[in-house]
């Protein structure tokens, strides 16, 4: 049974900062990992998917990498902004196209 | 290019109704998964469908039920509702069920459930 965590679950720092964001899994038999953002009360926002052939991706401001093997995934978030304030979720996908398996997210704050 | 849609967006029930939740995936889509997250926890995995049959399933009693439509949308149903099923009930969708595609799942913005 796959078991996502991520630690600390809160996290606050000043507008500006390069932060990492660190995700492990227990099942590293995985076909990719998704890097998701929820804002209070909304749904998920995609941010960045890992096929298991890769060791990064970058979008932006986003760079997430993923060691398979040791079953962790680190999601860089470079010149953070107040605009980034929202929970970060990681999920893998032990399946083909199957279920998503999510911690409980980091709670990232801030301040402007 | 509309995304996810799920209706109603809040919904307020006691226990032991039932409840029918629905979701538009994105266009282009054929993959339905439902997700429940209670407070403060990251969504479980409920169920999935696809050609309009139940795919998968995650660790969810038999009150909860879907059904999914020629058009690829999709109902949840939750019978005898429990105080505990209060929770946002999220929505994905994504292409080419049964097939390794590596395509990202793509999420609406859920609908938030209250059991009194």
């Amino acid at each position: 049974k796959q078991e996502v965590t991520q630690i600390p679950a809160a996290l606050s720092v000043p507008e500006g900062e390069n932060l990492v964001l660190n995700c492990s899994f227990t099942d590293s038999a995985i076909y990719n990992l998704q890097w998701f953002r929820q804002d209070p009360g909304k749904g998920l926002t995609s941010l960045l998917l890992i096929q298991s052939s890769q060791r990064e991706q970058t979008s932006g401001r986003l760079n997430a990498s993923l060691d398979k093997s040791s079953g962790r995934s680190t999601l860089y978030i470079a010149a953070s902004q107040p605009g980034d304030s929202a929970t970060y979720l990681c999920a893998p996908d032990t399946g083909a196209n199957s279920k998503l398996t999510f911690g409980k997210g980091i709670t990232l704050s801030v301040r402007p | 290019d509309a995304g996810v849609t799920q209706s109603p967006t809040h919904l307020i029930k006691t226990r032991g109704q039932q409840v029918t939740l629905r979701c538009s995936p994105k266009s282009g889509h054929d993959t339905v998964s439902w997700y429940q997250q209670a407070l403060g926890q990251g969504p479980q995995f409920i169920f999935q469908y696809y050609e309009e049959e139940e795919r998968q399933r995650g660790n969810f009693p038999d009150r909860f039920s879907g059904h999914q439509f020629p058009n690829y949308s999709s109902e949840l149903n939750v019978n005898a509702l429990l105080l505990g099923d209060s929770a946002l009930y999220l929505c994905a969708s994504s292409w080419g069920g049964g097939v390794q595609s590596n395509q990202p799942q793509h999420f609406g913005d859920g609908t938030r459930l209250s059991i009194l």
